[in-house]
């Protein structure tokens, strides 16, 4: 167990819904990351967030947005999903981000299916 | 921008067979190096990795890695697989505080 935490494992949906994947990272760490893993592009990094603040952006798309809360918690928002967006998303935590003791803890992931 | 890349997709040994998993970088400055693992059903874990100092790594389960500057490589090896080690292998780089930059992934199967 990574204690990183995330639901649902598995989400079916349909093509222009809006769906809402949530993190809870390892107890005391201030560091979110959300990646991305689908067959044709590998695991793709989307977002960082440390603190409540969000730290870098790689390839997320404009209907995807993220946020941390206050609780250190943070959601991952799918908008206006197509097809393509079927993936496994990612859920990382760490403790000292961008140092050399950082080491990232992935939770189980969220199974996204659209039809 | 960092760029992993992955030689083999699949990768398929008998029990007791040596292992090496190949892994090139794209970034010329100072490089971070990563393997992580993921096993049927379960999350990513840290493998190894690689910042600075002995250039041959040593992580959990018996699994080594040399980094080589010249290649731009960070391979993956086990002189024995176990049918336990079956599971998806991905490299991954970082530099300075850039995030993880993982590569493709290498699905091991380690037939009994």
């Amino acid at each position: 167990d990574s204690g990183v935490t995330q639901t649902p494992k598995h989400l079916i949906t349909a093509t222009g819904q809006r769906v809402t994947l949530r993190c809870s990272p390892r107890s005391g760490d201030l560091s979110v990351y959300w990646y991305q893993q689908s067959l044709d592009q590998g695991l793709q990094f989307l977002i960082h967030y440390y603190n409540g603040e969000e730290r870098a952006k790689g390839n997320i798309l404009e209907r995807f947005s993220a946020q941390q809360f206050p609780d250190l918690h943070s959601e991952l928002n799918l908008s206006s999903l197509e097809l393509g967006d079927s993936a496994l998303y990612f859920c990382a935590s760490s403790a000292n981000p961008g140092t050399v003791n950082e080491k990232l803890f992935f939770g189980s992931g969220t199974q996204l299916s659209v039809l | 921008a960092q760029s992993v890349s992955q030689h083999n997709h699949h990768v398929i040994l008998s029990e007791a067979a040596s292992l090496e998993l190949g892994c090139n970088y794209s970034y010329g400055g100072t490089v971070n190096l990563f393997w992580y693992v993921q096993y049927p059903g379960q999350h990513l874990q840290l493998l190894l990795k690689y910042f600075s100092g002995d250039p041959l790594v040593k992580g959990i389960k018996g699994f080594e890695a040399e980094f080589i500057k010249s290649k731009f490589s960070f391979n993956l090896r086990k002189p024995s697989v176990q049918w336990s080690d079956t599971a998806e292998y991905f490299c991954a780089s970082s530099s300075g505080y850039s995030t993880l930059t993982f590569g493709k992934g290498t699905m091991l199967l380690v037939s009994p």
